[in-house]
């Protein structure tokens, strides 16, 4: 069936480059995302990638796709403190009904 | 600018009791969702609706009704709360034409007693 997997925790150090990855099984979605769950928050919509593109960048942001492997990868560059937060990966169900989402990689900055 | 509200951020119930979880968006979406957050499981989807009066099971209904008597509001029922419907509750909506971008609100986290 369709699944998203991530890796559930990551921690860096600020400045530094903060990579977080993700892989998916259903290769019909249109878009790919990634959300962003501040402590005590709901999701925002970080970013999100049209499945034709290899890649977008947006400031700090970097998304790669490399569709052959279903693998999705969100970068930060020059992370803060700010960025602390649990970043969720997500695809389209097959009908294209609902998100289907990873279980979320917790990214701890220090300082 | 995109909003989507829900009735509380914390509520404490006790086993048994009715409870109700509302969700309002402004932005004329067709498409409302709900799910349930719990730390190692990320998100699960309850129920989502596509149109006023529609619903349709997500993945883990059991325990769970809905209602979607306008456009704008998507309320959540749990009949008879337990102790394991204890968790972090998200509402989202979409629109037709973006149906997979989703906006989130605040979330309510429930406790069950």
């Amino acid at each position: 069936g369709e699944d998203v997997e991530q890796s559930l925790f990551l921690s860096v150090r600020e400045g530094d480059s903060s990579v977080i990855n993700c892989t998916y099984t259903d290769s019909s979605s249109t878009y790919l995302y990634w959300y962003k769950q501040e402590p005590g928050a709901g999701l925002q919509l970080l970013t999100y990638i049209f499945s034709n593109m290899d890649m977008k960048q947006d400031q700090r942001l970097t998304v790669l796709l490399n569709k052959k492997d279903k693998h999705l990868s969100l970068r930060i560059a020059d992370t803060q403190t700010g960025d602390s937060a649990i970043y969720f990966c997500a695809e389209a169900n097959q009908a294209g009904t609902a998100l289907i989402f990873g279980k979320g990689t917790t990214l701890s900055v220090s300082s | 600018d995109v909003k989507v509200t829900q009735s509380s951020r914390y509520l404490v119930k006790r086993t048994g009791e009715k409870v109700f979880l509302e969700c309002v968006q402004d932005m004329d979406h067709e498409n409302m969702f709900w799910y349930r957050q719990d730390p190692g499981l990320g998100l699960r989807l309850i129920y989502f609706s596509y149109d006023v009066k529609m619903k349709e099971k997500g993945d883990i209904p059991e325990g769970y009704s809905v209602s979607r008597e306008k456009k704008e509001r998507f309320s959540l029922i749990l009949e008879s709360a337990s102790t394991n419907q204890t968790s972090m509750y998200l509402c989202a909506s979409s629109s037709l034409e973006g149906a997979d971008t989703q906006y989130f609100g605040p979330g309510t986290r429930l406790t069950v007693l």
